[in-house]
């Protein structure tokens, strides 16, 4: 199985201020058909997951613009421009190219 | 608006199966693949398997193969995961995902979760 790790485990962060987390898949994520199958999801609390980045770069429908995915190959960020307190919950990361996979998740708390 | 409706929450003695149902409304059911993703209490997202509601097909997570089944009616718009053999570390809330419009590994809509707990 691919793993997939996430750093940092938890953050907390003022709102208006930018937050950042790495995903770091123990294979390449590149596809042969052009595509890497990486993408970001948010649970908030005592929701179920929903769907903010998807292959890697693409905000799902509705996601504000704040948040943002970026990388390649092995290593991917997901970062938000500035938090609101809207953004608190645990942030996964999952990639699709072989099976499925999730990290361990990100938990995000306001200061 | 698009959205799947699990079923209610289910207590299992180990060693027992459980059914989990997740009805889909809002758009063509056989057009689009139903996930399974599991979650125990504070713990990450563990994924099971998917199934084609259209032809029936389905691929299963290496850990739960010979455990689960997947299965659909679709004159009911309505998936099922079957675990058996449970024992106290499937104790977790079961999602259903469906395939999303824009990428087929992204997941959206999600149901709202099934809580099984096993426990003698």
């Amino acid at each position: 199985d691919i793993v997939m790790t996430q750093t940092p485990l938890s953050l907390s962060v003022t709102p208006g201020q930018p937050a950042s987390i790495s995903c770091k898949s123990s294979q390449s994520l590149l596809h042969s058909d052009g595509k890497t199958y990486l993408y970001w999801y948010l649970q908030k609390p005592g929701q179920s997951p929903q769907l903010l980045i998807y292959e890697v770069s693409s905000r799902f429908s509705g996601v504000p613009d704040r948040f943002s995915g970026s990388g390649s190959g092995t290593d991917f960020t997901l970062k938000i421009s500035r938090v609101e307190a809207e953004d608190v919950g645990v942030y996964y990361c999952m990639q699709g190219k072989h099976s499925i996979t999730f990290g361990q998740g990100t938990r995000l708390e306001i200061k | 608006q698009v959205q799947l409706v699990q079923s209610g929450a289910e207590v299992k003695k180990p060693g027992a199966s459980v059914m989990v149902s997740c009805k889909a409304s809002g758009y063509t059911f056989t057009s689009y693949d139903i996930n399974w993703v599991r979650q125990a209490t504070g713990q990450g997202l563990e994924w099971m398997g998917w199934m084609n509601p259209n032809s029936g097909n389905t691929g299963y997570a290496q850990k739960f193969q010979g455990r689960v089944t997947m299965t659909r009616n679709t004159s009911i718009s309505t998936a099922y995961m079957e675990l058996s053999s449970l024992r106290s570390e499937d104790t977790a809330v079961y999602y259903c995902a469906r395939e999303s419009t824009v990428t087929t590994q992204g997941f959206d809509p999600w149901g709202q979760g099934t809580l099984v707990t096993v426990s003698s």
